[in-house]
């Protein structure tokens, strides 16, 4: 099955800083790629997705390029906010109808 | 508005005891997921549904039940065999119809804590 595997955190930065959080996936054929939020005692929301090669999923200032060739999906954001603060989530489709997420990377970004 | 939800928000029970966690939506999606998350810890599967009256295990499926006798619903029952049951547990649910067919969406979460 399909598997992701995900930068390690936690992640501190200072505001107005620039973010990457590496992802980098194994999967036959072309699944879609998906980063997803949490809030500290919430569920999960949806961030950004991108369902085939070479695909920019892009949302609140956050972006991923789906990278065949490198089988990555790395976040980025150019500046971060206090307000980014959260756990972030690599998910990768997998065959049989479920998604396969990565360990989480909690980001802490301070005033 | 559309969503899932599902309660309660948080949930204590005496050790030894059988729970059941309650997940719905209304956004008429086929499938349905239940992940149990630790602090730190990523998600794990432990049951999902494609089809009504259908359902298969996850990766971590001992000492939990579920049932889906209608779309909208997908309950998660917490039983005493469960050795570690004190969790986070999160619903979700995909279209699969559509593309992209497993793009998940959750619920809030209910946290659970056995005394």
């Amino acid at each position: 099955g399909n598997s992701v595997t995900q930068m390690e955190g936690p992640v501190t930065l200072s505001e107005e800083a620039f973010l990457t959080i590496n992802c980098t996936y194994t999967a036959t054929g072309y699944p879609s790629l998906f980063w997803y939020v949490q809030y500290p005692g919430e569920g999960l929301q949806l961030l950004l997705k991108a369902t085939k090669a070479d695909d920019k999923g892009s949302n609140k200032g956050f972006e991923a390029t789906y990278r065949k060739e490198t089988t990555s999906f790395h976040l980025e954001k150019g500046s971060v906010q206090v307000s980014d603060s959260a756990v972030y989530f690599c998910g990768v489709d997998n065959q049989g109808g479920k998604l396969i997420f990565g360990q989480g990377t909690e980001l802490s970004v301070k005033p | 508005d559309g969503g899932i939800t599902q309660s309660p928000k948080y949930l204590f029970r005496k050790e030894g005891q059988n729970v059941t966690l309650s997940c719905e939506q209304n956004l008429n999606h086929d499938a349905m997921y239940w992940y149990r998350q630790d602090p730190g810890q990523g998600l794990r599967l432990i049951y999902y549904s494609q089809i009504v009256n259908d359902f298969q295990k996850g990766d971590i499926a001992e000492g939990y039940s579920v049932s889906r006798e209608k779309k909208e619903s997908f309950p998660l029952t917490v039983t005493s065999a469960q050795k570690n049951p004190t969790a986070f547990y999160l619903c979700a649910s995909s279209p699969l119809a559509s593309p992209p067919y497993n793009e998940q969406f959750f619920g809030p979460g209910t946290r659970l804590t056995v005394l």
